[in-house]
């Protein structure tokens, strides 16, 4: 099977602007998560989405939000983008208690 | 608010030593992940623990998860190099009904193996 995969991999954009990252599960799983790594914080749950409905959100600013579509495929967006945004974005593929981990959005904000 | 804490953050050993990393979480919960990170790339699953008791294995590592207290362990025997990386231990935030898959990733041990 196909792993997780995203999209783009690396992006640099300016303070205000806004961002979209895209997310393709393995085949079968019906649960997308996000993740946010920075070297000060961590690695932090930002959302997770199964069958197009978000149960869990983390402790972010509405600033960023997510969808799920019916194929399973995920988005988030950022708005109004900051300087604090800039990390490694990693979606996560859940089935069965197994999660897997896509090769991650590399974000620079300037 | 559930909280994860790995010992040690830093960890320096020789090749073919052996040590343990250690993994606290503060709250009930049967389904612990153990991830092994390189520099610039992302997550990679090293074991899924779901039970109390659990054991499991592969190659020179071994992790085990005694959830009443609360903790996991990840067992190196015989460093190598190649096993320089960063180890994450999360737990998940288990509610009733089942996982959500919200996961809370302890700060990582960055491991270095020396020859």
């Amino acid at each position: 099977k196909a792993g997780v995969t995203q999209t783009p991999r690396y992006l640099i954009k300016t303070r205000g602007q806004q961002v979209t990252l895209s997310c393709s599960p393995i085949s079968g799983h019906r649960s997308v998560s996000w993740y946010q790594q920075t070297p000060g914080q961590g690695l932090q749950f930002l959302f997770e989405y199964f069958s197009e409905t978000q149960r869990n959100k983390g402790n972010f600013p509405g600033r960023f939000s997510g969808r799920q579509f019916s194929n399973s495929r995920s988005e988030m967006n950022v708005s109004t983008l900051e300087l604090g945004d800039s990390a490694l974005y990693l979606c996560a593929s859940s089935f069965s208690g197994r999660i897997y981990f896509g090769p991650g959005t590399r974000l620079l904000v300037l | 608010e559930l909280k994860v804490e790995q010992n040690p953050l830093f960890l320096s050993m020789q090749e073919g030593k052996n040590y343990t990393i250690y993994c606290n979480y503060s709250t009930t919960s049967d389904r612990l992940y153990w991830y092994r990170q390189d520099p610039g790339k992302s997550l990679e699953s090293l074991f899924v623990l779901l039970s109390n008791g659990a054991v499991k294995q592969e190659g020179r590592l071994m992790a085990s998860l005694d959830t009443k207290a609360r903790l996991s362990t990840l067992h190196i025997t015989a460093a190598v190099h190649d096993l320089s990386a960063t180890y994450f231990c999360a737990v998940d935030d288990l509610n009733s009904g089942g996982s959500n898959y919200k996961l809370t990733f302890g700060k990582g041990t960055l491991l270095t193996v020396n020859p």
